[in-house]
């Protein structure tokens, strides 16, 4: 199975701050990577697929990026609603693996 | 737009059968190349992948469920089904369907709204 290494578990951060989440994988899966956020209560919510494809109706903060083994999710100008947590996944093989997911939260 | 509806039980004893029923609306599961996949959420383990299925009934299984758990898809009913088996504490979790772009990419989007099953 492809492992995916999720860092950092939490991170705090204040409103309108640029903030990075990363994931590593345990081999090469060139672009194969999509993020998720989730709040408490929730269902996932696809933002990113193919490693940097903004999915319809997300806001044009979220940006993500690599390929290989690294990967980046980037939100810039924190707004109060992305306070989440994110979860990468890899789809370049089954079984599909999720990152442990990054709590965001306020500062 | 399309909704996934989901349904189950709640509460399985173990040892027993899980089956949980996704229902899509505004939109049929026999449109387009996608594939239809279940995934579940626990405190312990987050997020795992159970598996997917295509319209035609071609399925993909985690291994580590590969035993126990079988996709169903009916076209007439336009509903998705899960069943799985010979349940434990283990398998307590939020179970959710989601529609998955197919092979190329499998990102899943939009999700069922998630249903809570408790073994015990």
């Amino acid at each position: 199975d492809i492992q995916m290494t999720q860092s950092p578990p939490s991170l705090s951060a204040s409103l309108g701050d640029r903030v990075t989440v990363t994931c590593r994988a345990s081999q090469s899966i060139d672009t194969f990577v999509n993020w998720y956020q989730q709040r408490p209560g929730e269902a996932p919510k696809l933002l990113i697929y193919l490693s940097s494809r903004l999915q319809s109706g997300v806001p044009s903060r979220f940006s993500g990026g690599g390929s290989g083994t690294d990967f980046t999710l980037t939100i810039t100008n924190l707004q109060p609603e992305d306070f989440a947590t994110y979860y990468c996944q890899q789809s370049y093989m089954t079984p599909y693996m999720f990152g442990r997911g990054t709590n965001l939260e306020i500062k | 737009q399309l909704q996934l509806r989901q349904s189950g039980p709640g509460r399985v004893r173990p040892s027993e059968t899980l089956s949980l029923t996704c229902s899509p609306s505004g939109f049929s599961v026999t449109t387009g190349n996608y594939y239809w996949t279940w995934v579940r959420q626990s405190p312990g383990k987050g997020l795992e992948w159970i598996g997917h299925i295509s319209h035609t009934g071609s399925t993909n299984y985690n291994p580590s469920l590969k035993s126990r758990v079988s996709l169903f898809v009916d076209t007439s009913k336009n509903q998705l089904s899960l069943r799985l088996t010979s349940v434990t504490a283990a398998d307590t979790a939020i179970y959710y369907c989601a529609r998955d772009s197919g092979l190329g990419g499998a990102w899943f989007d939009p999700w069922g709204q998630g249903a809570l099953v408790t073994v015990s």
